[in-house]
């Protein structure tokens, strides 16, 4: 069975840290990855995608993400974080159908 | 509208008795997914809705879990004979099309007395 896994569920980091949150799956084909983000009291909205080509992908607000298909994972990085990233980050894949499978998540905690 | 919109967003209820959790997706939007997310976890998917054809519900966890989306719109999860392991917010989000970019309602927060 497909799933997803997020290596850190709490994250801590200074304003200006840089930032890396580590994302795994396991499905042995294609697939469509992505980031999705839920700020506080917001909805669950999309951060960055991959389908194909380029394995670094940019999203907004200054995140991106690599694609690295021999390790199957899709981390995502921002150089530097502000307050404003302060929010819970999930990776999620599509592989072979129409489920989304999501990890756990990832609560960023960025101080001021 | 908008954006997806569910209702109600937040929904008390006695064990035993049946709920529907209602969805409107965006307009023109193909595909509308269901998913159900507990406390410090993911969103799990329950069902997924290709126009008004049920396409995938090996999400659903039990026989009182069903879904419909007869004209190819709104969609209602119905809960029956509801427990308290039911307890969680439910998701709904829709896209253009399968395996695009997924828009998320603000979710419904049940909570199982």
């Amino acid at each position: 069975a497909q799933s997803v896994s997020q290596h850190n569920h709490h994250v801590i980091l200074s304003e200006a840290a840089s930032l890396e949150l580590g994302c795994n799956y396991s499905y042995g084909g294609t697939v469509n990855l992505f980031w999705y983000v839920q700020y506080p009291g917001q909805h669950l909205q999309l951060l960055l995608k991959y389908f194909s080509g380029d394995p670094l992908v940019k999203g907004i607000k200054g995140f991106e993400a690599e694609f690295i298909k021999s390790k199957f994972s899709f981390n995502l990085r921002k150089p530097s974080v502000q307050w404003s990233d302060t929010a819970e980050y999930f990776c999620a894949v599509i592989g072979g159908g129409f489920k989304t499978i999501f990890g756990a998540g990832t609560r960023l905690f960025v101080k001021a | 509208g908008a954006g997806v919109s569910q209702s109600p967003r937040y929904k008390v209820t006695k064990r035993g008795q049946d709920v529907a959790l209602r969805c409107d997706p965006i307009s023109g939007h193909v595909s509308l997914y269901w998913y159900r997310q507990a406390l410090g976890q993911g969103p799990e998917f329950l069902t997924y809705f290709n126009y008004e054809a049920q396409q995938d519900k090996s999400g659903l966890p039990n026989d009182r879990f069903s879904a419909e989306r007869p004209e190819g719109s709104i969609s209602t999860l119905t809960i029956q004979r509801t427990e308290q392991r039911d307890s969680a917010m439910y998701r709904c989000a829709s896209s253009l099309a399968t395996q695009e970019t997924q828009y998320f309602g603000p979710g419904t927060r049940l909570l199982v007395l």
